[in-house]
Order: C-alpha cells, then structure tokens, then sequence
C-alpha cells in the first residue's frame, strides 16, 4: 500500500484555474469511485472538499472540482483566490477497509 | 455540530506506549452508521491513515501499523481512543481524529503533536 502521488507544488494567479493530480494504482483509485480530497491551511486540521471522485459538500464553492480518469484523480480550483492558498490531499478507499492518502500539493496563488 | 478533541501526553519515551483519546461532542458517537478514525501528520510530510473503529467494536488497521495499533471505544464517555505500542521517532507527528462517514473523512479534530524522545 503505497501513499498516492501528487506534484509537490502548483501555482496559479488570482482568477486563473489550477489542477492537481493524484496517481494511484489499479488497486485504489483505479478500482473504486471513493476519492476525496482535503485543503488544509498551516497549523490546521485537514477540511473535506470533495467526496466520491466528484461530490462537493455543502457549504464548499463551487470553484472546486473532482475528476477522474483511470488511477488519476484530478482537483480543480477555477477563479483562484488568494484564500485558496494551502496545502491539498487526496485520498482513495484502498480496499479491504484501509485507505491512502497522497503526500500532498502546495498551491501557491500568486 | 460534531465536534472532536484530542487529548493526551505530548511526549513520548521511545519503546514505550503513545496513548491518546478523542472526545466526540455534540452528538453521540453511536448515533448514524459512522467509523471513528485516526489519521497522522509528520511535520512537513503527508497524511496517513492509522485506523478505524465501528461503536461495536470492529475494527480496520493499516497494514503497516497493525501490529502495533490497538484502537478501542467508550461509547458511555462519547471517547474513542488510540494506542500505538513501541514508538520510536517516526512516530512523532500530529494525530487527528476524525469521523469516518462512509469512504470519506468529514469532521476532524484540531489534532494534537505526539514528540518521542527520551
């Protein structure tokens, strides 16, 4: 059970749009529609922002996107705004009830 | 809304036993058909999955902590709690509890820093 891979950082100017991938394998994001996806600002606990590949919870803008295709999992962040900056986590259900976790993306909004 | 807490030593002596509690508040931590979590942050790394628990008492392990994690549940104190045996350095981290609702993690403690040094 190896953790998923992410870049180690993206940026993007205010307004613009930015995707990060999340590679795994066959075996986990290739096997289920259990995605999710975390943000997490310094010093704080990680906040869910999308669910099941593509779901969004309430109270999450819509500037953020899930996708999938194949072992990679892309996030989306449309009109980049400068709260935005921090620290993004995948995550996939890895079967046999255990999951793993990307080593995280740090997004820079310049 | 639920809320979690984390509680419990923040030094640990290497060999020994780390020991943490999560406290679950404003709900009851058997209501809904929600898993109880534990998810670690080493500084400036990524997160990794511990372990899960149902308020019946199942349980789910990662693979690579199993024989050293034990987590258990106290529905009369709305508690769940963490027990990681042998640490050494690579166990110091920030631990977090979180509530496991379905395939994902929507609450989560604030997280609390575990150092294992003598």
């Amino acid at each position: 059970q190896s953790a998923l891979t992410q870049p180690a950082s993206v940026s993007g100017s205010p307004g613009q749009s930015i995707t990060i991938s999340c590679t795994g394998t066959s075996s986990d994001v290739g096997s289920y529609n259990l995605v999710s996806w975390y943000q997490q600002h310094p010093g704080k606990a990680p906040k869910l922002m999308i669910y099941e590949d593509t779901k969004r919870p309430s109270g999450v803008s819509n500037r953020f996107s899930g996708s999938k295709s194949g072992n990679t999992a892309s996030l989306t962040i449309s009109g980049l705004q400068a709260e935005d900056e921090a620290d993004y986590y995948c995550c996939s259900y890895a079967g046999s009830s255990t999951w793993v976790f990307g080593g995280g993306t740090k997004l820079t909004v310049l | 809304q639920v809320q979690l807490q984390e509680s419990g030593p923040g030094l640990v002596k290497p060999s020994q036993t780390l020991s943490l509690t999560c406290t679950v508040s404003g709900g009851s931590i058997t209501s809904g058909s929600y898993y109880w979590s534990w998810i670690r942050q080493p500084a400036g790394k990524g997160l990794e999955w511990i372990g899960r628990i149902y308020t019946s008492g199942s349980t789910n392990y990662n693979p690579s902590l199993k024989s050293r994690v034990t987590i258990s549940v106290d529905t009369s104190k709305n508690q769940f709690s963490l027990k990681l045996s042998s640490v050494t350095a690579a166990d110091t981290a920030v631990y977090y509890c979180a509530r496991a609702n379905g395939f994902y993690f929507d609450y989560w403690g604030q997280g609390t820093l575990v150092t294992v040094s003598s």
